[in-house]
């Protein structure tokens, strides 16, 4: 059972702007650990879009943004496309689980 | 570039035990400064972090499989290997290995990761 809970879905028109919000707890995001964000498609690896909070790996369009405040993180994805569409999952570390990498529950993004 | 590749059993009979094996290409495991995952996604579901192992050998688990886990890894041959015992249906998924930088705490972020292989265990 994942202790950071993401919607399950959220959905928006090409160049719309949409967000994801990752809501954890005082062992993990609210204990000030960092927040990760991946893009996965079915049948691939997943690919790290945010790291640390708001950082993006090379080669991430800055279309891609994170933010987190307290207990909570956001992805907002601007100018959405089509190739945007896909599963979208939030990770951190928690401690109250004698240190244990958490995901999310994962958010299904569609394109309209 | 970085390359990790899964390998294993992709069929294990219930109570059996699973086996994968995650080849590093383009990188030396024991340059260390990372940590070494697996990571599952059971079919319809999220992913979930196994555990990870560093380049000294020392493991470090989800407390949810830790009795039933270990993780290892093999300098030599440039890879990191995960057993799980007494598996049942639930541990069927696609499992995943990958590296994360190290920090302050582990597993840090996943900047690297092999493409998985789907493990089914049925009789």
């Amino acid at each position: 059972q994942s202790v950071l809970t993401q919607p399950p879905s959220v959905s928006g028109a090409p160049g719309q702007r949409v967000t994801i919000s990752c809501t954890g707890s005082s062992s993990n995001l609210g204990a000030g650990y960092d927040v990760h964000w991946y893009q996965h498609l079915p049948g691939t690896a997943p690919k790290l879009l945010i790291y640390g909070n708001t950082n993006r790996p090379s080669g991430v369009p800055d279309r891609f943004s994170g933010s987190r405040s307290g207990t909570s993180a956001s992805l907002a994805i601007t100018g959405l496309q089509a190739e945007d569409e896909a599963d979208y999952y939030c990770q951190s570390y928690d401690s109250s689980l004698s240190g244990s990498g958490v995901f999310g529950t994962g958010t299904k993004v569609t394109v309209l | 570039q970085l390359q990790l590749q899964e390998s294993g059993s992709g069929l294990v009979k219930p109570s059996q035990t699973l086996s994968l094996t995650c080849a590093v290409s383009g990188g030396s495991i024991s340059s260390g400064g990372y940590s070494w995952s697996w990571i599952r996604q059971p079919p319809g579901k999220g992913l979930e972090w196994i555990g990870y192992v560093y380049h000294s050998g020392s493991a470090f688990y989800n407390p949810s499989l830790r009795s039933r886990l270990t993780i290892s890894v093999d300098r030599s041959k440039n890879q990191f290997s995960l057993e799980l015992n007494s598996v049942t249906a639930a541990d069927t998924g696609v499992y995943y290995c990958a590296r994360a930088p190290s920090g302050y705490y582990d597993p840090y972020y996943f900047d690297y990761w092999g493409q998985g292989t789907l493990v089914t265990v049925s009789s």
